[in-house]
């Protein structure tokens, strides 16, 4: 029984798209993130909401957009998708927000653009 | 901005010998977070550390908080092929600064 899991886990896709990840939790979490990681393996936080509500939006292109419509699912929307869009995209939840508490990953999507 | 700093980025050992990653921070921060991620995985959590000059253990793994609580440390003894991967540290969120949480990772390789 998979705690965070996260669809699809690949995704291929051209230039100027729009595609959604999907991801949900069964842990009971009140906090959910959406992480990027890049080729360099560099993990950088984009956005999470606690209890449906957003309370971290780091600088990203507002064409990427969160909608949490429960407590158990963080879903990300990119529009007019680009070339440096590719990375691997993780969700992850938390009991506690701002990563004050152990956050459990899911397995990623890994976004290619072409 | 970056909230915390890792060294070194890479580091590659022969099996046997011992590793460590160290984690700075600018700012003193309430609990720090390890993370372990094998090739092609997710991010694993290790361990978190609440107070000030805490020392924690897993086996052949040491986790060290500094006493300001702005600097960490994991070390493993006699490295394995299986302890390959990137290691993460991850403070808090800082909601005033808007700066993001994980370090820049150690990626460990190990020779067998």
């Amino acid at each position: 029984d998979t705690a965070v899991s996260q669809t699809p886990k690949y995704l291929v896709t051209q230039m100027g798209n729009d595609k959604s990840i999907k991801c949900e939790q069964n842990l009971g979490h009140d906090t959910m993130y959406w992480y990027k990681q890049d080729s360099k393996k560099f993990l950088k936080i984009m956005f999470s909401y606690n209890n449906k509500e957003l309370i971290i939006n780091e600088t990203v292109p507002n064409r990427f957009s969160p909608k949490s419509p429960d407590k158990a699912h963080l879903n990300l929307h990119i529009n007019s998708l680009e070339l440096g869009d590719s990375a691997v995209y993780f969700c992850a939840s938390s009991q506690a927000p701002n990563m004050n508490t152990e956050a459990f990953f899911g397995q990623g999507t890994r976004l290619t653009v072409v | 901005g970056q909230q915390v700093m890792q060294i070194p980025q890479y580091q590659h050992v022969q099996e046997g010998e011992d590793f460590t990653t160290y984690c700075n921070s600018s700012t003193t921060l309430s609990n720090i977070q390890w993370y372990k991620q094998r090739p092609g995985g997710h991010p694993v959590f290790l361990i978190q550390l609440v107070k000030s000059g805490e020392v924690k253990k897993q086996k052949r793994l040491t986790f060290q908080f500094g006493e300001a609580k702005k600097n960490s440390s994991l070390h493993i003894t006699a490295t394995q092929t299986t302890d390959v991967g990137t290691y993460f540290c991850a403070g808090p969120y800082n909601t005033n600064a808007g700066k993001s949480t994980f370090g820049d990772g150690t990626t460990l390789t190990v020779k067998p």
